[in-house]
C-alpha cells in the first residue's frame, strides 16, 4: 500500500522552513527520501531505519517514528535550488531487510520563491 | 549524471505493439530496478534483479517482463501495449545493502 505524504504542495519564500510528511499503514523498515526536479530522475536523501534516528545533512534533516510509521522531511532556510517533488518510500518489515523494493508516496510539491 | 543509462530517451508507439526498455546500471553495480512512473500511480516498483536473478516483483503487469544479462544489463519488455502503459520508466541500480538507488534518466513511452 502507497505511503500517503502531506501536504501534496507547499509554496514557500526563501529562507523559510517547511516538513512533509509520510505516513503507513504498514509496519516499516526503513524509510527513503528522494527529490525529483521537473524532467529529472530522482536524486537520493537520504534513509532512516528503524530505530528512531534522525539524519541530516547541510538544512535538511528527517525522523522516524517506527511505532507510528511516520516519517518527516524538515527544510531549514529554504532555497531555490529545493524546488522539486519530494517523495518518500518505505519498505515494509515484512520484506526482508535491506531489499529495498520501495513503495513511493505520490509525492509533494514543493515551491521556494525569491 | 546518475551513472545509470537507459535507452531510448522517448519511444512513440502504438497500442498493441511491443517495446523493449534498455537499462546499463553504474559500474559495479549488481542491483536494478524498474520503476513505473505516471501521473496518477506516482512511482510504482516493477521488479529487482540482482546479478541476474529476479528478486522480486511489485506491481508488473503480466504483459510486462524483464531480464538481467550477464554484463548486467537489463531489459524491461512491454508487450500488446495499451494506452494506459504511457508513462515514464525509470531503471535504478544500487550497491547491495546501500540502499540507495541511482536512477536513470528514464525511458518517456508514448502509447497512441
Amino acid at each position: 500500500q502507497q505511503p500517503v505524504q502531506s501536504p501534496q504542495a507547499v509554496i514557500l519564500r526563501e529562507g523559510e522552513d517547511a516538513v512533509i510528511n509520510c505516513s503507513s499503514s504498514k509496519a516499516l523498515y526503513s524509510v527513503h527520501w528522494y527529490r525529483q526536479k521537473h524532467g529529472e530522475a530522482p536524486i537520493f536523501l537520504m534513509i532512516l531505519l528503524k530505530g528512531g534516528e534522525q539524519k541530516g545533512h547541510d538544512k535538511i534533516s528527517a525522523s522516524f517514528n517506527e511505532k507510528k510509521q511516520q516519517s518527516s522531511l524538515y527544510l531549514t532556510a529554504s532555497q531555490l535550488s529545493y524546488s522539486g517533488t519530494y517523495f518518500c518510500g518505505t519498505e515494509p518489515s515484512y520484506s526482508g531487510a535491506g531489499s529495498y523494493q520501495l513503495t513511493f508516496g505520490k509525492g509533494t510539491k514543493l515551491s521556494v520563491i525569491p | 549524471d546518475s551513472g545509470v543509462t537507459q535507452t531510448p530517451k522517448h519511444l512513440i508507439t502504438a497500442t498493441g505493439q511491443r517495446v523493449t526498455l534498455r537499462c546499463s546500471p553504474r559500474s559495479g553495480d549488481l542491483s536494478v530496478y524498474w520503476y513505473q512512473q505516471s501521473l496518477d500511480q506516482g512511482l510504482q516498483f516493477l521488479i529487482h534483479y540482482y546479478n541476474g536473478e529476479e528478486r522480486a516483483k511489485g506491481n508488473i503487469l503480466e504483459r510486462f517482463s524483464a531480464q538481467q544479462f550477464p554484463d548486467l544489463h537489463s531489459e524491461l519488455n512491454l508487450s500488446s501495449l495499451e494506452l494506459g502503459d504511457s508513462a515514464l520508466y525509470f531503471c535504478a541500480s544500487s550497491v547491495e545493502g546501500s540502499g540507495k538507488l541511482f536512477f536513470g534518466s528514464g525511458t518517456q513511452l508514448s502509447v497512441l
